[in-house]
């Protein structure tokens, strides 16, 4: 069973437009969740994180947004840049220790 | 640099043979979990050590996998007797503490089983 779900596996918009990434989950136990970017052949990257206490985080470009009540997150990108171009995975804590990830949407970020 | 360092980068086994995936965390970082990307799929979780300890291998195979984290050293994945279905990326991340879930990711092993 997929907990935490990307529905959509690419995503491709224009430079200097909003990306918007989607995420939803099943568990109401997760207690953080997290955006990780990933490059080809390499680990992934900490983007950023929210608590399950709160609704929104922001850090310069990127902000998470959380909707407890419909179980979704969504990272919004602002502007988009070329270099944004990789995979991002949307991942969720289960307490007391595993982060269970999505299966990643692919943004392309096109000049 | 500081960062997770995982080796060999790519590994090519035979199907029978033993695979040794090492990880050394960050300095200072004393949790570590092992994940498992099959190709075309999000990461999954294996296994949570700490030192001398496992925590949670609830994303372990049952059989032919094992994971340790010794005192001195890396922390070992050890798949045996491997078969096909064990070509993966396997990513290593350790984290200074739990309370975020804010992990640190390697490069990854890369391994294939022919």
């Amino acid at each position: 069973d997929q907990q935490v779900k990307q529905n959509s596996p690419s995503l491709s918009v224009q430079e200097g437009r909003i990306s918007i990434l989607n995420c939803d989950y099943t568990n109401s136990m997760f207690d953080y969740f997290l955006w990780y970017k990933k490059y080809p052949a390499e680990g992934p990257t900490f983007l950023i994180s929210i608590s399950s206490i709160k609704d929104k985080n922001e850090d310069g470009r990127f902000t998470v947004f959380l909707n407890k009540s419909a179980k979704h997150l969504s990272l919004h990108i602002v502007p988009s840049q070329p270099g944004d171009s990789a995979v991002y995975f949307c991942a969720a804590r289960f307490i007391p220790d595993k982060l269970i990830f999505g299966t990643g949407t692919r943004l392309q970020v096109f000049p | 640099n500081a960062g997770v360092m995982q080796n060999p980068r790519h590994l090519v086994r035979r199907r029978g043979q033993e695979a040794r995936l090492r990880c050394s965390p960050m300095k200072g970082h004393s949790h570590v979990y092992w994940y498992r990307q099959l190709p075309e799929e999000g990461l999954k979780f294996m296994v949570y050590l700490q030192k001398e300890n496992i925590i949670d291998e609830s994303g372990m195979p049952k059989e032919r996998f094992s994971a340790e984290f010794p005192k001195e050293g890396p922390s070992i994945l050890r798949i045996q007797q491997v078969v096909r279905g064990d070509s993966a990326a396997y990513f290593c991340a350790s984290s200074l503490r739990q309370d975020t879930g804010e992990l640190f990711f390697g490069e990854g092993s890369r391994l294939t089983v022919l």
